[in-house]
């Protein structure tokens, strides 16, 4: 595709619920990653794939955060038994080549998660 | 501590005015630095990336600035227009590591 494209891009549920973010890189970007943003606050890193593989996950807050990627494309973000606290923003970024180089890296719009 | 300071937190400007945006790092080994802009509801955009060797940098209205030495950058905003309004992201990479330090951002708003 021409950009990053995330969905849903707003997502209210209940506390307990399970969510699921997708993100379709643009199209021959090997590098994934995804953010979470809370409002007035920085990014925070949560996990990057290499192609399908995930060599860092130790963003990720808690084991009830996971992520997979197939097909070196499309990821899914999922969040189980969501807490308050999830609340926020859940940012996808891919690149040509890993961030410690120069790539330049392109953000989807985001999907704006509220856990009542 | 954050490995990237933003300041001002935020501020506003008339239209048309200059602002300067600072961004203080102490990532290292340094590779490379970025301003992202932010539009409210909306994903970062690159305004510019710059590597060590690199002092200064143009987009447009935009312009960088950066002392590897003193590890301080600036982003300058020219003829400030609406449309500015948003957040700017101070982004720092270092050699090695996958994983960016962001700073909170600068939030501005140009008013008419």
């Amino acid at each position: 595709g021409a950009g990053v494209s995330q969905s849903p891009s707003n997502k209210v549920t209940e506390k307990g619920k399970d969510v699921e973010l997708r993100c379709d890189p643009i199209s021959g970007h090997t590098a994934l990653y995804w953010y979470r943003q809370s409002l007035g606050q920085g990014l925070e890193f949560l996990i990057y794939f290499q192609g399908n593989s995930a060599p860092d996950k130790s963003g990720l807050p808690s084991d009830r955060f996971s992520a997979e990627r197939t097909g070196g494309s499309v990821s899914t973000l999922t969040i189980q038994r969501t807490q308050q606290e999830d609340s926020a923003v859940y940012l996808c970024a891919s690149s040509l080549g890993l961030q410690g180089i120069s790539g330049e890296l392109f953000f989807g719009e985001g999907s704006r998660l509220t856990v009542l | 501590k954050n490995q990237v300071e933003q300041s001002p937190q935020s501020l506003i400007i008339l239209e048309g005015k200059n602002c300067t945006l600072q961004c203080n790092y102490t990532v290292s080994p340094f590779s490379n630095l970025r301003w992202y802009k932010q539009d409210t509801g909306r994903g970062p955009v690159s305004l510019t990336i710059m590597t060590f060797s690199e002092n200064t940098k143009s987009n447009g209205r935009y312009t960088a600035t950066l002392d590897a030495d003193t590890k301080q950058s600036s982003l300058h905003i020219t003829a400030s227009q609406l449309s500015d309004s948003a957040s700017y992201i101070c982004v720092v990479s270092a050699y090695g590591n996958n994983r960016l330090a962001f700073g909170k951002g600068n939030q501005v708003v140009v008013i008419p």
